[in-house]
């Protein structure tokens, strides 16, 4: 149980366009969906919180309206990035977490590479 | 206050042998320590996790020793395997988990054949 999807797992795309990653907890219902950003052989940077039905809270320093959060339902959250830019090239990891038990705990995605050309 | 501090930053073990990685918070709300392994390429994984009431916990081959006095924790791997080579990541968290996770800066593991 407590398995998180994302999709998709890889994306390449130019400079100015806008990308779309979907992330959904495919057994449970999250009631919090977080997103991370990870370059390489680095740890994990949280970039915002999202609870069901609410707006997304932004970790300082990350641009909320270059990186648009939605989490419409207790199992799917997404990240827009809108206007990709080269450096905004990376790992994109969600994380759900449920309510109770040992889904409390954050489980993680699979992880989503952008590269922006 | 909100950092945790993770050495070594890259560790080499032989088959068989102890791999100890260590992690120090300086927040004293943090009452939810959990340990993630992430191999290249995938998202981390939930390997083991501590909360302050206990001084260690064992699962398997994965054991986490925890110091709350010198605000320390640390992941020990027995019989170290070379399917155990990935990146390791401490991490902490208040409220029980509730709060959001902050993360040490990882260390990369390498088991010898």
């Amino acid at each position: 149980g407590a398995v998180v999807s994302q999709h998709p797992s890889w994306v390449i795309c130019k400079s100015g366009t806008s990308v779309k990653i979907e992330c959904r907890s495919l057994d449970f219902q999250a009631t919090t969906m977080f997103w991370y950003r990870q370059f390489p052989k680095q740890s994990l940077m949280l970039m915002a919180t999202s609870n069901e039905g609410s707006k997304a809270t932004y970790e300082q320093g990350v641009e909320k309206d270059k990186f648009l959060i939605n989490h419409a339902s207790l199992t799917l959250s997404t990240l827009t990035v809108t206007s990709a830019h080269p450096e905004d090239s990376s790992f994109y990891i969600c994380s759900a977490r449920g309510r109770g038990g040992v889904l409390n705990e954050q489980f993680f995605g699979p992880g989503t590479r952008l590269t922006v050309l | 206050q909100q950092q945790v501090k993770q050495s070594p930053q890259s560790l080499i073990v032989q088959k068989g042998g102890i791999s100890i990685i260590n992690c120090a918070y300086e927040n004293t709300a943090f009452d939810y320590f959990p340990w993630y392994q992430q191999f290249p390429g995938k998202g981390p994984a939930l390997l083991i996790a501590i909360r302050p009431d206990v001084s260690e916990k064992k699962e398997g081959r994965f054991t986490i020793s925890f110091n709350k006095s010198a605000k320390q924790f640390s992941l020990h791997i027995m019989d170290s395997q070379p399917g155990d080579s990935a990146t390791y990541f401490c991490a902490a968290s208040a409220r029980g988990g509730a709060q959001k996770l902050v993360f040490g800066q990882g260390t990369r593991l390498t088991i010898n054949p």
